[in-house]
């Protein structure tokens, strides 16, 4: 079976576009995330998505956006791109009905470098 | 790709020996409990995980200690090979909080000497 999968893998930007990140979840599951990673930290929870509603939002500008469709694949997008926005872009899945206590599988992610 | 140890705490092991990495976590609420492996360019891989009504468990040569008492977890590696060389984070979640959102530690890089 596939894992999540995202792409693009790579991306360069320059400051000021827009950026659009796509996931597709592990077959069978409802439920995906979306993690930020900073070079040297751990990820950081940006948003969680369940059936199409967002169940969780983390400490991020209203500059980043999501949403999950019909077959359960995401979008992530980010607006008016900074410099510090720079980061490896992760997205996961599980079967968790937005609750929590399951396994959280990851993507290998989006690298955005932002010029 | 570019490697996610920059100026993370660093564990060097012998090949053979075992590996122990700590780590404290913030939240006493947290219930679920997740230790992940990142290699470089890549994305973090499920290892272990163990919910708070336990404090050990055990899977192929990796055990997870929980001691909620002073909120540290541990992860231990039995008899570390090349291939365990990499960045390793603890997360926590707390189920009760309504979204799914793990929270993760600062991360240590494992180096294994051949």
């Amino acid at each position: 079976d596939a894992g999540v999968t995202q792409s693009p893998t790579h991306l360069i930007k320059t400051r000021g576009q827009q950026v659009t990140l796509r996931c597709s979840p592990i077959s069978g599951h409802k439920s995906v995330s979306w993690y930020q990673q900073v070079l040297g930290q751990g990820p950081q929870f940006i948003f969680q998505y369940y059936e199409k509603e967002e169940r969780g939002r983390g400490n991020f500008p209203d500059r980043f956006s999501a949403r999950q469709f019909p077959n359960y694949s995401s979008e992530l997008n980010v607006n008016a791109l900074l410099l510090g926005d720079s980061a490896l872009y992760l997205c996961a899945s599980s079967t968790a009905d937005g609750r929590g206590g399951e396994k959280l599988f990851f993507g290998s992610g989006t690298q955005l470098s932002v010029l | 790709g570019e490697s996610v140890g920059l100026h993370l705490p660093t564990l060097s092991v012998q090949e053979g020996d075992n590996s122990i990495i700590n780590c404290a976590y913030s939240n006493s609420a947290s219930d679920y409990f997740i230790w992940y492996k990142q290699e470089s360019g890549k994305g973090p891989q499920f290892i272990i995980d163990i919910r708070s009504n336990m404090d050990k468990r055990q899977g192929q040569r990796v055990t997870v200690l929980l001691n909620k008492t002073v909120k540290h977890l541990s992860l231990q590696i039995a008899a570390t090979q090349p291939g365990d060389s990499a960045v390793y984070f603890c997360a926590e979640t707390y189920s009760g909080a309504g979204s799914y959102q793990l929270t993760f530690g600062k991360g240590t890089k494992l180096s294994v000497i051949p």
